[in-house]
């Protein structure tokens, strides 16, 4: 089945610091890719996506590229600010006539300034 | 503006009662979902409908049930209320479009404790 393993955290950083989160997926199929982050007390807001082989999703500054051929999805900033203190889940969407999101189990990013 | 709303946003209740937590999006999205999340387990799928009438059970569907009759709403009841059912529950919708490109958009969440 589908899976997603993202790593552990939690990461500590210092403002302007350079932010990876890895992702990696396991799927059937071609699946879509997605970054979600959720800020404290809220819910989850999608961050970027790419929906096929090599695209780069980009939002607020960070960045992921889809590579097929190391299933992976990881997500780059190149200088994190304390705004940018979430839980990151990695997702994804193997489609056929499933809508379902399988996701990984998030990174907490603290960022002190 | 079109939003995804959720209520009670926390709720206290005691073992073996019956609750009932309730989703209303106003996206006119055919898909819905449930979720639960947990520290080390990250988001879980509770139950899904894909339209009116339709339900489906996902990963950890045991001691939960849902109900769509409208677009609009699906309420998550829990039949009799579990200490293990303590949980942030998160509820989500998504157009049909795109199929496995589309994106959910989630609502605030409803902290349940279960004493």
């Amino acid at each position: 089945g589908d899976s997603v393993t993202q790593m552990e955290g939690p990461v500590t950083l210092s403002e302007e610091a350079f932010l990876t989160i890895n992702c990696t997926y396991t799927a059937t199929g071609y699946p879509s890719l997605f970054w979600y982050v959720q800020y404290p007390g809220e819910g989850l807001q999608l961050l970027l996506k790419a929906t096929k082989a090599d695209d780069k999703g980009s939002n607020k500054g960070f960045e992921a590229t889809y590579r097929k051929e190391t299933t992976s999805f990881h997500l780059e900033k190149g200088s994190v600010q304390v705004s940018d203190s979430a839980v990151y889940f990695c997702a994804l969407n193997s489609g056929g006539s499933n809508y379902k999101l399988t996701f990984g189990k998030g990174t907490l990013l603290t960022v002190n300034p | 503006d079109a939003e995804i709303t959720q209520s009670p946003r926390h709720k206290i209740t005691e073992t073996g009662r019956q609750v009932t937590l309730a989703c209303h999006q106003t996206w006119n999205h055919n898909n819905m979902f449930w979720y639960r999340q947990d520290l080390g387990h990250g988001l879980r799928l509770i139950h899904y409908s894909y339209g009116v009438q339709d339900t489906n059970k996902g990963e950890v569907s045991d001691g939960y049930s849902v109900s769509r009759s409208n677009t609009e709403d699906l309420p998550l009841t829990l039949e009799s209320a579990a200490s293990s059912q303590t949980s942030v529950y998160f509820c989500a919708s998504s157009e049909r479009s795109g199929g496995r490109t589309d994106t959910q958009y989630f609502g605030p969440g409803t902290r349940l404790t279960v004493l």
